[in-house]
């Protein structure tokens, strides 16, 4: 079955750590985003890809990192500069066209500070 | 700048029963999409319902359904005959195809139903 798959599903981190959240999807979407979720706070994207080797910078961008090697591939690093990263993500592709595509969601990764 | 605006973070509804979750939306631009997800206790997103900015007739999907409002730029989802599964946050959110096809979300509204 087609689907979007994250792992790890838990993952802590200590001060001072990067650390890498994957995101793999085989559904052969085009788009590739990355949103924090954070209580009262709704979604807010962090990244985001329509093409391979190709990313834009979402909102909150500051103290993360992408990459896009792999149409199929699109992982998020939380890098040290991130400095309340205790959130939970969630990775969401879609297709460009047709234009009103919605997004199908990964079951996110709860990463916390220790 | 986009912004989606949920007014009611937390809503009840008794179970059997209507209840109206309300959204409100601004954009400069004429071509756009709207949807509602729900999140359950898992924290999977699920897609609820979708419109197109262009269509009058409002979505539905079986006891879900849209009072898409375009010039008010209201965008509600009432959820009709409420079950317990439906307990969930809803969060609203629209697509812009020409600034990326990022979606802008909501904050939520948590729905309780009550038995």
């Amino acid at each position: 079955d087609g689907g979007i798959t994250q792992s790890p599903k838990y993952l802590f981190r200590k001060e001072g750590q990067n650390v890498t959240l994957s995101c793999e999807q085989n559904l052969n979407h085009d788009a590739m985003y990355w949103y924090r979720q954070d209580p009262g706070q709704g979604l807010r994207l962090i990244y985001y890809s329509q093409i391979v080797n190709d990313f834009q910078k979402g909102d909150i961008a500051e103290g993360y990192s992408v990459s896009r090697e792999k149409k199929e591939s699109f992982p998020l690093t939380v890098t040290s500069a991130q400095k309340n990263p205790t959130a939970f993500y969630l990775c969401a592709s879609s297709m460009i066209r047709p234009r009103g595509y919605g997004y199908t969601f990964g079951s996110g990764t709860r990463l916390t500070v220790v | 700048a986009q912004t989606v605006t949920q007014s009611q973070p937390e809503m009840s509804v008794q179970e059997a029963e209507t209840v109206t979750l309300s959204c409100t939306y601004d954009t400069s631009e004429s071509d756009y999409y709207l949807f509602w997800y729900k999140q359950p206790p898992s924290r999977q997103m699920i897609l609820v319902i979708r419109q197109e900015a262009y269509k009058q007739q409002n979505a539905t999907e079986n006891r879900f359904s849209v009072n898409f409002q375009k010039a008010a730029k209201s965008f509600s989802l009432k959820i009709s005959d409420s079950q317990l599964g439906d307990a969930a946050m809803y969060f609203c959110a629209y697509r812009i195809p020409i600034t990326g096809n990022q979606f802008y979300f909501g904050t939520g509204t948590s729905l309780t139903v009550i038995p």
